[in-house]
């Protein structure tokens, strides 16, 4: 099973709040991805891991967005601090293992920042 | 030349009706084209996927069709069903981890 929990499903905040985002990989994986989705923008791709060292993080907005991934079953972004501008859905997704191109996303973490 | 075009936008088609999504790119280095099929509340998933060597892929009543000198390709969806109403994306990869996504096309079948 590959799936991916994330945590919270939703969260509202207030403007310059900490936010932190949770995923966990249902069984471990070597690669994962933060994926930011607006209507505006679509899909937007924020930092890509792989055996837990961030390898493109182009993505990242600005320096207030940050991600870890201290293993290989759980992975945070967190936003310091956050403004209105930041209300998305975001996704965080783990490539199959068996490298056929296939991503697996969780179902999100909607953001609304006030 | 790492956009891909996606159309249309909306699209509402008949219980029973052919669905038809397009999406364009520019760069020939892309070797990897999945779409993925996303409905409110969460994460796209993968609903068929194709690489250029071939001109064509059914899966049930899905198919993709690649054209490979006009670099387009298209989903299709047969016989299309209320429950297939969700929002799809097209995508490209030069078959490394980055994928360049398509707008994605909100599709309603009315029953």
């Amino acid at each position: 099973d590959a799936g991916v929990i994330q945590s919270p499903r939703h969260e509202v905040t207030e403007m310059g709040q900490e936010v932190t985002l949770r995923c966990k990989p249902i069984s471990g994986h070597n690669s994962l991805f933060w994926y930011r989705q607006t209507m505006m923008r679509g899909l937007e791709l924020l930092i890509y891991f792989n055996n837990n060292v961030p390898i493109d993080d182009s993505g990242m907005p600005e320096d207030r967005f940050s991600a870890k991934m201290p293993n290989a079953s759980f992975s945070t972004l967190k936003i310091q601090p956050s403004e209105p501008r930041d209300s998305a859905v975001y996704f965080c997704a783990i490539l199959h293992t068996g490298y056929t191109g296939e991503l697996f996303f969780g179902e999100g973490s909607r953001l609304t920042v006030l | 030349q790492q956009q891909v075009k996606q159309s249309p936008q909306s699209l509402i088609v008949q219980k029973g009706g052919i669905s038809i999504i397009n999406c364009a790119y520019e760069n020939t280095a892309f070797d990897y084209f999945p779409w993925y099929q996303q409905f409110p509340g969460k994460g796209p998933a993968l609903l068929i996927a194709i690489r250029p060597d071939v001109s064509e892929k059914k899966e049930g009543r899905f198919t993709i069709s690649f054209n490979k000198s006009a670099k387009q390709f298209s989903l299709h969806i047969m016989d299309s069903q209320p429950g297939d109403s969700a929002t799809y994306f097209c995508a490209a990869s030069k078959g490394n981890y980055q994928l360049i996504w398509g707008a994605g096309t909100k599709l309603i079948i009315k029953p």
